[in-house]
């Protein structure tokens, strides 16, 4: 089983859709919870942090259930420029004291149309 | 600010040959990571530097892999001699902490290395 799963994806959707991205992690002893962006070709972006008290920033929302051990993003109101891969990401204790590493999703591919 | 530069951004080699990949944090930044995808799989952890120490290197892969940091500055990751399955691309990225892993990590643009 992967340490973290995303939907396989691609979703595309029209401009003004609503999408929502589902990921679910296997360890549950994992640290901090992450959405990030990548575009084509490009280095991952941090979208933004999941807290279980679900938090908002603009048209992205992101959950946190720690019971399922499921993380999502929902995005409002698509634009052309959300076109991109969601990375769903989780910081695990690493073997070193005080080190940390972030696990990957594959990430799922999101093709907003005009 | 500069972000995380990472050379070459490309590099094609031939099994067998050598290559070292050069990764220069934000400046200030005592964390530095090494991850790795290869085609069609998600990104993965190689290793933790904070300043010269290697604090976490689980997730190298064999001992043809050398990485180091001297002097806490600029980190360089050497495969040596290359295999095939080492193409894929290597991205560094430097945090401020790495405390709960709440540090935002930034990532450089990655290094594409093609081995034929």
């Amino acid at each position: 089983r992967k340490e973290v799963e995303q939907d396989p994806g691609p979703f595309n959707v029209p401009e003004g859709a609503t999408v929502a991205f589902n990921c679910t992690y296997s360890n549950s002893a994992s640290q901090s919870f992450f959405w990030y962006r990548q575009d084509c070709r490009k280095e991952p972006k941090l979208l933004m942090s999941v807290y279980s008290s679900g938090n908002e920033d603009g048209r992205f929302t992101a959950q946190l259930n720690r019971a399922s051990q499921y993380i999502s993003l929902l995005i409002r109101d698509s634009k052309l420029s959300d076109s991109a891969t969601y990375l769903c990401v989780v910081n695990i204790r690493g073997s070193g004291a005080g080190s940390y590493q972030l696990t990957f999703g594959k990430g799922t591919k999101l093709s907003v149309i005009p | 600010e500069a972000g995380v530069t990472q050379f070459p951004s490309h590099s094609v080699i031939e099994k067998g040959q050598t290559v070292t990949l050069r990764c220069d944090p934000i400046s200030g930044h005592d964390n530095l990571y090494w991850y790795r995808r290869v085609m069609g799989k998600e990104i993965k952890f190689l290793l933790h530097f904070v300043k010269e120490s290697k604090q976490d290197e689980s997730g190298m892969p064999n001992n043809r892999f050398l990485a180091e940091r001297t002097g806490g500055t600029y980190s360089t990751l050497k495969v040596q001699p290359a295999e095939l399955e080492d193409s894929g691309v290597y991205f560094c990225a430097s945090s401020q902490g790495s405390g709960t892993g709440s540090y935002e990590q930034y990532f450089g643009p990655g290094t594409r290395l093609t081995v034929t």
